[in-house]
């Protein structure tokens, strides 16, 4: 089944200490998302992607990146994780901008 | 800009009860989407269900329909015979068709389907 993948579903890691979220997709959709979903809140969108153009939220902080190497893949960097990043971070794509999103399963950041 | 509005925090229905969730909306755009998200205690976030402004019929999918008033701005979701599985989290969501195309969120239903 065609579907949004996360990796990895769930991570730990260390004040300060950079980490890498991994999201694929088989769909072919030509847009991508990456939110930030903390407990009891809805998601907040971090940035996304149509094709290779990147869109950036202008409140997301500069401590989080991303990068797109090709249609299937996406990652979130965080470069400098701090306690308050700790939440769960959703990849989403759509086949065009105006388009309903799907999903992945999300990966759970601890930052201890 | 856009708001979307759920004003229930939480809900709870017997199984097999129906139950409606309310969801409402601000813009000045006509030409816009609505989506019904549901997120399980799993956290996998399922579109339900989607409404397109210029389509007057309410959007249906199995148990799950809206009544969508245009003029109201108002966007509810009905879950017919309710069922354990449907014990989620539910989101109210608004897509503008023209620039700015990104989601905008309710804070969302909580729903405890109860056996």
């Amino acid at each position: 089944d065609a579907m949004v993948i996360q990796n990895p579903r769930y991570q730990v890691t260390q004040f300060g200490k950079p980490v890498t979220l991994s999201c694929s997709q088989t769909l072919n959709h030509n847009v991508m998302y990456w939110y930030q979903q903390k407990s009891s809140q809805a998601p907040k969108l971090l940035f996304h992607y149509y094709d290779k153009d990147f869109n950036n939220e202008a409140d997301t902080p500069d401590n989080f990146q991303s990068r797109r190497p090709n249609t299937s893949f996406c990652f979130l960097d965080i470069r400098s994780p701090g306690l308050g990043d700790a939440a769960m971070y959703l990849c989403a794509t759509s086949r065009a901008e105006g388009a309903e999103q799907f999903f992945g399963p999300g990966t759970r950041l601890t930052v201890l | 800009a856009q708001t979307v509005t759920q004003s229930q925090p939480e809900m709870s229905v017997q199984e097999a009860e129906t139950v409606t969730l309310s969801c409402t909306y601000d813009t000045s755009e006509s030409n816009y989407y609505l989506f019904w998200y549901k997120q399980p205690p799993s956290r996998q976030m399922i579109l339900v269900i989607r409404q397109e402004a210029y389509k007057q019929q309410n959007a249906t999918e199995n148990r799950f329909s809206v009544n969508f008033q245009k003029a109201a701005k108002s966007f509810s979701l009905k879950i017919s015979d309710s069922q354990l599985g449907d014990t989620a989290m539910y989101f109210c969501a608004f897509l503008n068709a023209g620039n700015n195309r990104k989601l905008i969120w309710g804070l969302g239903t909580s729903l405890a389907v109860n056996p």
